[in-house]
């Protein structure tokens, strides 16, 4: 079955790099994604990476999928305490149309 | 506001009751999601709509959950004799079937709690 893990939680100083990791176990996975929630809000996606892709940057945030070893990674440049929250890794193996699998989501902690 | 809206974003019924939640997708997505997460997990999947057809049930959804989207827009999912264990925030979410990467767009959410 999918499983999708991920470390509960990260606490990282602010202005230095978060490295948000996830491991998945569906080698099918065609998309895989990564959502951002805040306290008493929905999820909101900031990224997602086709299986074919090794890298992704979108401004601060860098993906990295390393399909070998069915893992990917959230890195988070400069991070900044509205970076705060709880990151969840997410897959699908049928381009999302049947739905998405969750990790319970890493807590990110900024120290200032 | 054009997102995803849920109603109402907090209940607090007794068990044994019956629940009903709703949600207004993105108007142009075709497909719609609901999802349950509870304290220290992450979303779960219980069922998704394409337009008004439900296509897929998880296991989650027991006897006593029923959701529609009857006219293909705004859906309601209905929890009948209501337990402790249902205690937990609805998500919905929505998404366009064709041309995506199948991102879903998620509602902020509609908390249950079940004295």
């Amino acid at each position: 079955g999918e499983d999708v893990e991920q470390s509960l939680f990260l606490s990282v100083r602010e202005g230095d790099s978060s490295v948000i990791n996830c491991t998945y176990t569906d080698s099918s996975s065609t998309y895989l994604y990564w959502y951002k929630q805040e306290p008493g809000a929905g999820l909101q996606l900031l990224t997602y990476i086709f299986s074919n892709m090794d890298m992704k940057q979108d401004q601060r945030l860098t993906v990295l999928l390393n399909k070998k070893d069915k893992h990917l990674s959230l890195r988070i440049a400069d991070t900044q305490t509205g970076d705060s929250a709880i990151y969840f890794c997410a897959e699908s193996t049928r381009g999302g149309a049947d739905g998405l699998t969750f990790g319970k989501g890493t807590h990110l902690i900024i120290q200032p | 506001d054009t997102g995803v809206s849920q109603d109402p974003r907090h209940k607090i019924t007794k068990r044994g009751q019956n629940v009903t939640f709703r949600c207004d997708p993105i108007s142009e997505h075709n497909r719609l999601y609901w999802y349950r997460q509870t304290l220290g997990q992450g979303p779960e999947f219980l069922t998704y709509f394409q337009n008004e057809a439900q296509l897929e049930k998880s296991r989650l959804l027991s006897d006593r959950f029923s959701a529609e989207r009857p006219k293909g827009s705004f859906s309601t999912l209905e929890i009948q004799r209501t337990e402790q264990g249902d205690s937990a925030m609805y998500l919905c979410a929505s998404s366009l079937l064709a041309g995506s990467a199948g991102e879903l767009f998620f509602g902020e959410g509609s908390r249950l709690t079940v004295l």
